[in-house]
């Protein structure tokens, strides 16, 4: 299975961007990129995925770097709410069967 | 909208006694998986079903089953029960046609004692 890399944890400061990296070098050319989120005491959710173009929603934007081996979940206006564990996942385009493996993610801590 | 509802929240039980967790996936979603999550540690994927047929199996014990219903409720049966068992479950459900995101519950937490 293709791994992913990502920083153990991160900080930021409430109300600024922040952008989240993950590195995927072993990516193949039907993984998607899924971003999924667990906050304190929660089940984990989905926040965004991609193939290879960027991508936007309600909750935060994914940039694909062009040789897909990178990408960066960015959210424009952190709360304290964001305080959370940030998993970069990847998942098959042809195994709908796929369950999410969970890695190490990143714990990304916001300072009012 | 209607989520994954998974009970009971907290269970407590002795070593060597059985528990059985339930989840109830979200309505016309077919796959159910189940996570554990011990204290500081990353979710685990334990097991999943796709139409009441058990789809992929992860690190799941032994002692530990599962089913999926005909009302795609699905309920984990573990057994002989170790303190190491003392975790979060989590259940998830999705629409395999979508093969979309998992929709995850809120989690049963099992403390044995």
């Amino acid at each position: 299975d293709a791994k992913t890399t990502q920083p153990n944890s991160m900080e930021s400061n409430e109300e600024e961007p922040v952008h989240l990296p993950c590195n995927h070098s072993t990516i193949s050319g039907t993984d998607y990129i899924h971003w999924y989120r667990q906050l304190p005491s929660q089940g984990p959710e989905y926040v965004i995925h991609g193939l290879t173009s960027n991508v936007n929603n309600r909750m935060a934007s994914l940039a694909i770097a062009e040789d897909r081996k990178s990408s960066t979940l960015i959210l424009h206006r952190a709360t304290l709410r964001d305080a959370a564990v940030y998993y970069c996942i990847l998942r098959g385009l042809m195994n709908r069967d796929d369950k999410i493996i969970f890695g190490k993610g990143t714990r990304l801590h916001i300072l009012p | 909208a209607a989520g994954v509802i998974q009970s009971p929240r907290h269970l407590i039980k002795e070593k060597r006694e059985t528990a059985t967790l339930k989840c109830y996936p979200i309505p016309r979603h077919d796959t159910v998986y189940w996570y554990q999550q011990g204290p500081g540690q990353d979710p685990q994927f334990l097991i999943s079903f796709y139409e009441k047929m058990q789809s992929d199996k992860g690190s799941i014990p032994d002692r530990f089953s599962a089913q999926q219903f005909s009302d795609y409720h699905s309920e984990l049966n573990m057994s002989s029960l170790e303190l190491g068992d003392s975790a979060l479950y989590f259940c998830a459900s999705r629409a395999r046609f979508l093969a979309g995101e998992l929709f995850f519950g809120e989690g049963s937490r099992l403390t044995v004692l």
